[in-house]
């Protein structure tokens, strides 16, 4: 079984158009992230959620809504697709009350034409 | 603030060479974690290790070993007798106790030819 998992893992599409990225994790974990890793391999934060409450936002265009429909599950939705928005999306999970240990997917990458 | 610095870039070695990966870090927090994460060709993130900041033992795992020093606000990574397996990114990462997220480095990529 996979601890944390994402769908799709390759995504194309146009600018202008709306997708979405699933992620679930059967961990039991009760913070969720996401993390974009650019061209140049850099990861960074975007949002994280606890108990399917936000609480890390930083600052990324509101063309991106994480939804988390219960602590299992945190999904990222993208509007208005730009080309600067290729890059590949990692989710990961971790225990809130542990010492940050995250587990990742494998990564949805994301290519706008 | 909280940084992470990796200043090595990109780094070459030839199999059997041993190799270390720098990173430097800045928190204002006294209890605070560093992680090492590797980022092989396939692309998925793999946990190396997680060291507090009230540990400062280095750590060695077969070929891998780490050296934390406080006093240099370093935690430096070393691979003995690289192979080809080991080309990757690799990151540091900090967290601290209150937050949540990890902030990661800017990785350095290791190339290990035979």
């Amino acid at each position: 079984d996979t601890a944390v998992s994402q769908t799709p893992k390759y995504l194309v599409t146009q600018m202008g158009n709306d997708k979405s990225i699933k992620c679930e994790q059967n961990l039991g974990h009760d913070t969720m992230y996401w993390y974009k890793q650019d061209s140049k391999k850099f990861l960074k934060i975007m949002f994280s959620y606890n108990n399917k409450e936000l609480i890390i936002n930083e600052t990324v265009p509101n063309r991106f809504s994480p939804k988390s429909p219960d602590k299992a599950h945190l999904n990222l939705h993208i509007n208005s697709l730009e080309l600067g928005d290729s890059a590949v999306y990692f989710c990961a999970s971790s225990r809130i009350q542990g010492t940050g240990e995250l587990f990742f997917g494998e990564g949805s990458r994301l290519t706008v034409l | 603030a909280q940084k992470v610095t990796q200043a090595q870039t990109e780094i070459s070695v030839v199999e059997k060479e041993d190799v270390t990966l720098d990173c430097v870090y800045e928190t204002r927090d006294t209890t605070y974690y560093l992680f090492w994460y590797k980022q092989p060709p396939s692309g998925e993130l793999v946990f190396l290790i997680r060291r507090n900041s009230f540990d400062e033992q280095n750590e060695i795992s077969g070929r891998y070993s780490w050296n934390f020093q406080k006093s240099t606000s370093s935690f430096n990574f070393t691979i003995t007798a690289s192979q080809v397996v080991d080309s990757a990114v690799y990151f540091c990462a900090l967290k601290n106790q209150a937050g949540t997220a990890l902030i990661f480095g800017k990785g350095t990529t290791l190339s290990v030819s035979s």
